[in-house]
């Protein structure tokens, strides 16, 4: 079993819609949740992160962690077409240096 | 605020030969961290260097080495390339204190044959 896992999709919904991301991960001591974005053949962006349970939210994201069922959720209100990416899940071990990553979601937001 | 650089932006290498990558860490960073990514696949942790000495490292071979320099700034070298290599590499740096929160760079793509 892999540490973090994605539905690799694509995932494919049209403009407008929400989204929902979502990884599972089997680590109960991961403690902070990172969701990045890639374009293709671009590198990772940072969206936002998240430390233990609950939500947070930036602008038409909003990360969500449920701790108890090992479960994270990234949900984009108001897709567009400039969504359109893979999306990836990462959690730092307890040292903080190594970030373990899901094999990421791929979205397609159709105009 | 100038963010993390890396080059060459893609090369291609025999099987067998040597390759050295660069990185340029955002400016305030002091950590940087390298790693692969297979198409279709998420980033594998290569290692981190912090004040230029090697801070955690993942299941790579030893043909896989770094470097950090006193600007931050670092090096991935691979010897002995194999096909498998081929992949994207990428970089990424943490400010100080917060060496889980990773900023990459565009990568580089390495095509091996």
């Amino acid at each position: 079993q892999k540490e973090v896992e994605q539905d690799p999709g694509p995932l494919s919904v049209p403009e407008g819609a929400i989204v929902s991301l979502n990884c599972t991960y089997s680590n109960s001591a991961f403690q902070y949740f990172m969701w990045y974005r890639q374009y293709s053949r671009k590198g990772p962006e940072l969206l936002m992160y998240t430390y233990s349970s609950g939500n947070k939210e930036d602008g038409r994201f909003t990360a969500q962690v449920d701790k108890s069922s090992k479960y994270i959720s990234l949900f984009i209100r108001d897709s567009q077409p400039s969504d359109s990416a893979t999306y990836l899940c990462a959690t730092p071990n307890n040292a903080g240096n190594m970030l373990t990553f899901g094999g990421g979601t791929r979205l397609m937001v159709k105009p | 605020e100038t963010g993390v650089t890396q080059s060459p932006t893609h090369l291609i290498k025999t099987r067998g030969q040597q390759v050295t990558l660069r990185c340029s860490s955002q400016s305030g960073h002091n950590t940087v961290s390298w790693y692969q990514q297979a198409l279709g696949q998420g980033p594998q942790f290569i290692f981190q260097y912090y004040r230029e000495e090697e801070n955690g490292r993942g299941n790579f071979p030893p043909r896989f080495s770094g470097l950090q320099f006193p600007n931050y700034s670092s090096e991935l070298n691979v010897n002995a390339l194999e096909l498998d290599d081929s992949a994207l590499y990428l970089c990424a740096s943490s400010p100080s204190g917060t060496t889980y929160e990773q900023y990459f760079g565009p990568g580089t793509r390495l095509t091996v044959t």
